[in-house]
């Protein structure tokens, strides 16, 4: 299985300050096909998991453009412009590259 | 718009069964595979199963193999996850999801649209 891990645990942020969210997968994410099946979450309190991210660095529809995906093989970032109050919440990187697919333990991100 | 309706969880004793069903609407549900994955009280979010669009194709995760099985049925645009021998570990909300493209593998294909969640407890 493909092990997904995440840093930090917890982020406090400050509003309209920028902040980024590493992944690190166990084995390259890298397909032939050039794309990387890497997919961002963020799971707002108390709601269901939303698609921020999907093959690295494409935002999902409705995304606000301060959300951005980065890397490739086994080395992922996300990267929040300027923060604002809405984005606090735990995001969770996802392998889709092959079942099972995995996700990484959780960064917990909150306003400072 | 993509609505995801789950039902079914509940409290149930160790060794018992129990089926959940989620039911889709403001897409068509035959063209997409589907997937459930579940989230233990304050934890993380771990992947349970999924199936192809069309049934075809079905895959599970290790903690669930052998014991849970996902199925659909596209006259009812319905998703179901019926799990046996329910053990205390298998306590979680458990999510169904859709994926982003028709017609697209089980992987590769973001899970795009998650449902609201229904909590299943085990125990006695």
């Amino acid at each position: 299985d493909i092990v997904m891990t995440q840093a930090p645990l917890s982020l406090p942020v400050i509003p309209g300050e920028p902040a980024s969210i590493s992944c690190r997968s166990s084995q390259s994410l890298l397909h032939s096909s050039g794309d990387n099946y890497l997919n961002w979450y963020l799971q707002k309190p108390g709601q269901s998991p939303q698609l921020l991210i999907y093959l690295g660095s494409n935002r999902a529809s409705g995304v606000p453009d301060r959300f951005s995906g980065s890397g490739s093989g086994i080395d992922f970032t996300l990267r929040i412009s300027r923060v604002e109050a809405e984005d606090v919440g735990v995001y969770y990187c996802m392998q889709a590259l092959q079942t099972p697919l995995t996700f990484g333990g959780g960064t917990k991100v909150e306003i400072k | 718009q993509v609505r995801l309706d789950t039902s079914g969880g509940g409290v149930v004793q160790p060794g018992k069964s129990l089926r959940l069903s989620c039911a889709g609407s403001g897409f068509t549900f035959k063209n997409y595979a589907m997937h459930w994955v579940r989230q233990a009280p304050g934890k993380g979010l771990e992947w349970v199963a999924a199936v192809a669009f069309d049934g075809s194709n079905k895959y599970y995760g290790d903690s669930v193999k052998g014991r849970f099985t996902i199925s659909r049925d596209n006259s009812k645009d319905t998703l179901y996850l019926h799990m046996n021998s329910l053990r205390p570990e298998d306590t979680a909300v458990y999510y169904c999801a859709k994926v982003m493209f028709a017609f697209g593998g089980l992987t590769v294909n973001p899970p795009d649209s998650w449902g609201q969640g229904t909590l299943v407890t085990v125990s006695s």
